[in-house]
C-alpha cells in the first residue's frame, strides 16, 4: 500500500528556520517531491530528490534517505509569504507517471 | 502565460446533474493528469494521459467518470450525476517527456454540489 505521513500543522517565527519531516512507505520509489501550496491556488514545485542526501536551492533545500523513507524540507530565513501548505509526493515507477501525495503540512509563519 | 489553464474556475451545480471540465497543458507537454484534492488532503490521482491514451485509472475513479484527450492536447473530465462527495477541487497537471516529471500544475476547478 501507499502511506505518506506529514504533519498536519506548524508554526514557526518570521527569519527562523523550520524543518517539514516526510516518511514513506510505497510499494516503488522512483523520486521524491516537495510542492508549495498557497491557500486556493495549484501546486508549485520546490525540489525533487532521487539519490541519497541533501539538494539546496536557495531558502529551500530538501533531504533523503531512501533507506529510512524519510526525506525533510527546509526552509529558513522565514518570510511571511511562505505560509502555505507544504506537499511530500513520491513517485513510485520511473517514467512520468503519478505522484502519490501526502496530506500536505499546513506552515504558519508568525511575526 | 503559457501555463496549464482549466475552465471554468468554479461550477456549483446541483446534485444529479452532470459536469464537465476543461484543461489546456503547456503545449509541448505529451502527459496530462488529473488529480482530485478535497480541503486539508493532499491531490488525489484520478487518470493520465500520454498524448491521446489514456494510461492508467484511479481504482478510486468511479464509472460516473470519465475524460478524455481526444488530440493529444487539451482533456476534459466529466462528471456524470453528481454527488455531494464529488465537490472538490479537480486539478489538472502536465509534464515533458524529457524532465524528472516536474509536473506543472493548472489553477483548479472547484466544484461545489448542492
Amino acid at each position: 500500500g501507499q502511506n505518506i505521513d506529514q504533519p498536519t500543522e506548524m508554526t514557526a517565527t518570521e527569519g527562523a528556520i523550520v524543518q517539514i519531516n516526510c516518511t514513506y512507505q510505497t510499494s516503488g520509489f522512483n523520486g521524491l517531491f516537495w510542492y508549495q501550496q498557497h491557500a486556493g491556488e495549484a501546486p508549485t514545485f520546490l525540489s525533487y530528490n532521487v539519490l541519497d542526501g541533501l539538494e539546496e536551492k536557495g531558502r529551500f533545500s530538501s533531504f533523503l534517505s531512501r533507506s529510512k523513507g524519510y526525506s525533510y524540507l527546509l526552509l529558513k530565513e522565514l518570510q511571511m509569504k511562505d505560509s502555505a501548505s507544504y506537499l511530500c509526493a513520491v513517485k513510485e515507477n520511473s517514467g512520468n507517471t503519478p505522484l502519490v501525495f501526502g496530506k500536505g503540512t499546513r506552515l504558519s509563519v508568525i511575526a | 502565460d503559457t501555463g496549464v489553464s482549466q475552465d471554468p474556475r468554479h461550477k456549483i451545480t446541483k446534485r444529479g446533474q452532470n459536469v464537465t471540465f476543461r484543461c489546456d497543458p503547456i503545449s509541448e507537454h505529451n502527459r496530462l493528469y488529473w488529480y482530485r484534492q478535497t480541503l486539508g488532503q493532499g491531490p488525489e490521482f484520478l487518470t493520465y494521459f500520454q498524448n491521446e491514451a489514456q494510461l492508467e485509472k484511479s481504482r478510486l475513479l468511479s464509472d460516473r467518470f470519465s475524460a478524455e484527450r481526444p488530440k493529444g492536447s487539451f482533456s476534459t473530465l466529466e462528471i456524470q450525476r453528481t454527488e455531494q462527495g464529488d465537490s472538490a477541487m479537480y486539478l489538472c497537471a502536465s509534464s515533458d517527456p524529457g524532465s524528472y516529471n516536474e509536473q506543472f500544475f493548472g489553477p483548479g476547478t472547484r466544484l461545489t454540489v448542492l
